[in-house]
């Protein structure tokens, strides 16, 4: 069984300043994880994604994050935030290989709305 | 590529009502994924099928709803009859069967049953 945790529902930051967004998982595979940006009205973009290499991950639009097995944790960053960064944000885990041989869908978190102030 | 593509992209119907959402995944993409996104419940897997075949359900939350794939490139999630508890976010995913996990979603129908 795995979950994912997000920390705020609501993050606001002002431009320019770091963003942080937090996950923990909980899993019981060695699990792959991924951050997904949603804008509004529409789909889900892969971000990066976590899967058991280089435990600092770089993504997109100057994203990356840190896989900490010890913290289970999977926290997203930025150095500076740009007002195009506001949407909502997701992180999901799966049971990446261990999962059946084949894929069993991703488990979200329930989302991260970052607003970034002017 | 197109990406994945949905539609409708908005429904409005009545409860009762039988309600068809459709699918084209990216082409040949192995897998395809139906996902409900609502604010209390966030994104939840429903179904997903590999190689057109459904390989898990549990997620479909009541006999109300059927998912079909009848070839690689069309799949329909189905809701007959609907009732208001069933508005949300509907979104589909595909991915290739060699990074299964890495998945492609489409921009999601959003329904709202009255």
């Amino acid at each position: 069984a795995q979950s994912v945790t997000q920390l705020g529902s609501h993050v606001s930051v002002s431009e320019g300043a770091l963003v942080l967004l937090r996950c923990n998982y909980s899993s019981s595979v060695p699990p792959y994880l991924f951050w997904y940006v949603q804008y509004p009205n529409q789909g889900l973009q892969l971000l990066l994604k976590y899967t058991s290499a280089a435990t600092l991950v770089k993504g997109i639009n100057g994203f990356e994050a840190e896989f900490k097995k010890s913290e289970t944790s999977f926290h997203l960053t930025k150095p500076s935030a740009h007002m195009s960064d506001a949407a909502e944000y997701f992180c999901a885990v799966s049971g990446g290989p261990y999962s059946g041989g084949g894929a069993d869908g991703l488990t979200f978190g329930k989302g991260t709305h970052l607003i970034i102030q002017p | 590529d197109a990406g994945v593509i949905q539609s409708p992209r908005h429904e409005v119907t009545e409860m009762g009502q039988e309600v068809t959402l459709r699918c084209k995944p990216i082409s040949g993409h192995d897998y395809l994924f139906w996902y409900r996104q609502t604010m209390m419940r966030g994104l939840e897997l429903l179904i997903y099928f590999n190689n057109n075949v459904p390989i898990d359900d549990s997620g479909m939350p009541e006999d109300r709803f059927s998912a079909k794939m009848p070839n690689a490139s069309f799949s329909t999630l189905k809701i007959q009859p609907s009732e208001p508890r069933d508005s949300a976010v509907y979104f589909c995913a595909s991915s290739w069967a060699s990074i299964p996990d890495t998945q492609y979603f489409g921009p999601g129908t959003r329904l709202t049953v009255l």
